[in-house]
């Protein structure tokens, strides 16, 4: 099952432009990560935050978790053509670690 | 350090028959999940081994199926193929059991991508 709704469903910016994906999630968590994959490719893990974190930072990633609205976003603040790709959010629902569960996906697009 | 490595990349079966896909896990990683994506129903979670032991199952049908050896390689068999089975089947690799730090964090294969005619 899909625990979580991804928005928007597609993105297109700018290079150099910031790039803001949501996610929302249905059940209590201990962390939610984000992954990003290419087209038809393997996801790669990006970053993670746990549920007692509010936000955290990656280089040009940036992430924000309220537990109260179970919602994450994902910022990317300068975009390049090469962040082009499908990110999603993945949650441990219900706390099984050993399972997580994928968002919908976002799909980017950043032109030159 | 090698990464996780599933093979074949790409397959083409007919309707009914079986199909065996398999992936080594990166050195030194116990846990290995499997997970179908297709472009209708995204990633779903098939499931979850660690060191041999089945430790976490998804919503599919007994035609799904899978094991793990001792070297922690994976092999997943779905058998009576449908066309609905058509998709990237995606295989990951945890350490420590699957929790770094209470969160289990994964890395991706290419994925076998499995057309059914």
């Amino acid at each position: 099952s899909q625990q979580g709704e991804e928005d928007p469903q597609a993105l297109s910016i700018q290079e150099g432009e910031n790039a803001t994906m949501n996610c929302s999630y249905k059940t209590s968590i201990n962390n939610l990560q984000w992954y990003r994959q290419n087209s038809g490719r393997g996801l790669v893990h990006l970053i993670l935050i746990r549920s007692n974190e509010r936000e955290k930072h990656s280089g040009r990633l940036r992430v924000t978790l309220d537990t109260s609205k179970k919602s994450s976003s994902l910022l990317i603040t300068a975009s390049r053509a090469a962040d082009t790709a499908s990110y999603f959010c993945a949650t441990d629902e219900g706390g099984t670690a050993s399972k997580l569960t994928f968002g919908t996906g976002t799909r980017l697009q950043v032109t030159l | 350090k090698a990464g996780v490595t599933q093979t074949p990349r790409y397959l083409i079966k007919t309707r009914g028959q079986q199909v065996t896909l398999s992936c080594s896990p990166i050195s030194g990683h116990r846990s290995v999940s499997w997970y179908q994506q297709t472009p209708g129903q995204g990633l779903q979670f098939l499931f979850e081994y660690f060191s041999e032991t089945q430790r976490n199952k998804g919503n599919f049908p007994g035609r799904f199926s899978g094991r793990q050896f001792s070297n922690s390689r994976s092999e997943m068999n779905v058998s009576t193929l449908e066309l609905g089975d058509s998709a990237l089947y995606l295989c990951a690799s945890s350490s420590r059991g699957g929790r770094e730090n209470g969160a289990n964090v994964l890395t991706f294969g290419a994925g076998s991508r499995l057309t059914v005619l």
